[in-house]
């Protein structure tokens, strides 16, 4: 069964820093590409990152670009956020997800950030 | 980026009733490699988000037969055949032929 979980979320101040891992099983993760994807709570999805095979190709959402690093680990099946440089519009819940047919093929739980002084 | 728009916002249906979601894209989403990455997915209250239906029409594994997708180039339509009580969600369209990836703004469905 694929599994894709999340954690490294909570409260943290503006300007400030945070790193989500996302730990993969029930697939061969060093041959997905993977993303990042944000809710803000009642509201729609957005896309925020991706990082191929390798990490050697990434994209970002043009608000986090800069402020925002995606990165893997293959070995230990895990997918990275760092975000620094926090605003209180990058609240939400960020979920780790995997691209297979296609993008976005299976979800993880989501991780809630808080960004307030 | 490429902006995709979705009518309507909300879609109040009767149970087995079909339903329609149109979702509309600024750009083509027509890839150089001759597929269309338009991607539908259902976000039930509470749940992290499910992908329905990939590359416009194909239905991912364990989709019941009553969705379907349709389109092309700018236009495409996610269909319900006849809505059930487990449909209840918000709808949203995404593309993955352009950089950034974009969603649609979302279509809630809510029984009558």
């Amino acid at each position: 069964e694929v599994q894709l979980v999340e954690s490294g979320g909570g409260l943290v101040q503006p300007g400030g820093s945070l790193r989500l891992s996302c730990v993969a099983s029930g697939f061969a993760f060093d041959k997905y590409w993977m993303n990042w994807v944000r809710q803000v709570p009642g509201k729609g999805l957005e896309w925020v990152a991706h990082i191929k095979l390798g990490g050697y190709e990434k994209h970002y959402v043009d608000s986090v670009e800069g402020r925002f690093s995606i990165s893997r680990d293959d070995a230990k099946n895990s997918l990275f956020l760092q975000m620094n440089s926090l605003r209180a519009e990058d609240t939400g819940v960020y979920y780790c997800a995997r691209d297979a047919a296609g993008e976005l093929d299976q979800w993880g739980q989501g991780t809630l950030i808080t960004v307030s002084s | 980026d490429a902006v995709l728009t979705q009518s309507p916002p909300s879609l109040p249906v009767t149970l087995g009733q079909p339903a329609s979601i149109s979702c509309r894209s600024t750009q083509s989403l027509l890839y150089s490699d001759g597929n269309t990455y338009l991607n539908w997915f259902q976000q039930r209250p509470g749940q992290s988000p499910r992908r329905l239906i990939y590359q416009i029409s194909n239905r991912d594994s364990g989709v019941p037969d009553r969705f379907s997708g349709s389109g092309s180039g700018t236009d495409f339509t996610l269909e319900i055949s006849r809505v059930e009580a487990e449909d209840v969600a918000v709808y949203y369209c995404m593309q993955g032929t352009h950089w950034p990836r974009t969603f649609g703004q979302g279509t809630k469905v809510e029984i009558k």
